[in-house]
């Protein structure tokens, strides 16, 4: 059984400030990791995601995330928040390994992030 | 691409009403996912099919909720007699085994409202 812990409900950041969100996961076998951020009465939408290589990842909006296998995290940044990114975060993980049950995502609880102006 | 469609977009509806909610997957898309998201309980996974077939349902709250998937491009998460309790956004995703990476992709969700 995998399973996803995002340790923060809710995150106010000035705008202009840097922001971490933060996402840890369990698992025993080997994972794969996301990011969704979902808007105000909209669905989730990929923003980035660790399939293998280069640990740190990153987004066309400036958001990076790394993944961190000791550690067993996939924390979430932006150097430099803009209003437009006040959102839910989710972070997710799935199995690396084919077979029934793993296309299965499961995600954390999600982070409502809060830009003020 | 259209991406996920999901229909309605809002529905109200008054307890112990029938309610049929849809989904079209993206085409060439072989898995297909009904969540529920609630502020309580927050995203929820109910049911997947891989090829039209049921896989795990072991999310389904109870046997007043059905899920179907006759086709490739068609499912449909059915609710009989709804409940208040029932009221939520449920959100309909897909994914492609043949790209690797499990990614998901979701619809615009369909808000349920049960009085």
């Amino acid at each position: 059984a995998q399973s996803v812990t995002q340790l923060d409900s809710q995150v106010p950041v000035f705008e202009e400030a840097p922001v971490e969100l933060r996402c840890n996961y369990s698992s025993s076998v080997s994972v794969y990791l996301f990011w969704y951020v979902q808007y105000p009465n909209q669905g989730l939408q990929l923003l980035l995601k660790y399939l293998s290589g280069s640990t740190l990842v990153e987004s066309i909006n400036g958001f990076e995330a790394e993944f961190n296998k000791s550690q067993t995290s996939f924390h979430l940044r932006k150097p430099s928040v803009h209003i437009s990114d006040t959102a839910e975060y989710f972070c997710a993980v799935s199995h690396r390994q084919s077979g029934a049950g793993s296309y299965q995502l499961t995600f954390g609880k999600g982070t409502k992030l809060s830009v003020i102006p | 691409d259209a991406g996920v469609i999901q229909s309605p977009r809002h529905e109200v509806t008054e307890m112990g009403q029938e309610v049929t909610l849809r989904c079209k997957p993206i085409s060439g898309h072989d898995y297909l996912f009904w969540y529920r998201q609630t502020m309580m309980r927050g995203l929820e996974l109910l049911i997947y099919f891989n090829n039209n077939v049921p896989i795990d349902d072991s999310g389904m709250p109870e046997d007043r909720f059905s899920a179907k998937m006759p086709n490739a491009s068609f499912s449909t998460l059915k609710i009989q007699p709804s409940e208040p309790r029932d009221s939520a956004v449920y959100f309909c995703a897909s994914s492609s085994s043949g790209t690797g990476g499990n990614e998901q992709f979701f619809g615009p969700g369909t808000r349920l409202t049960v009085l």
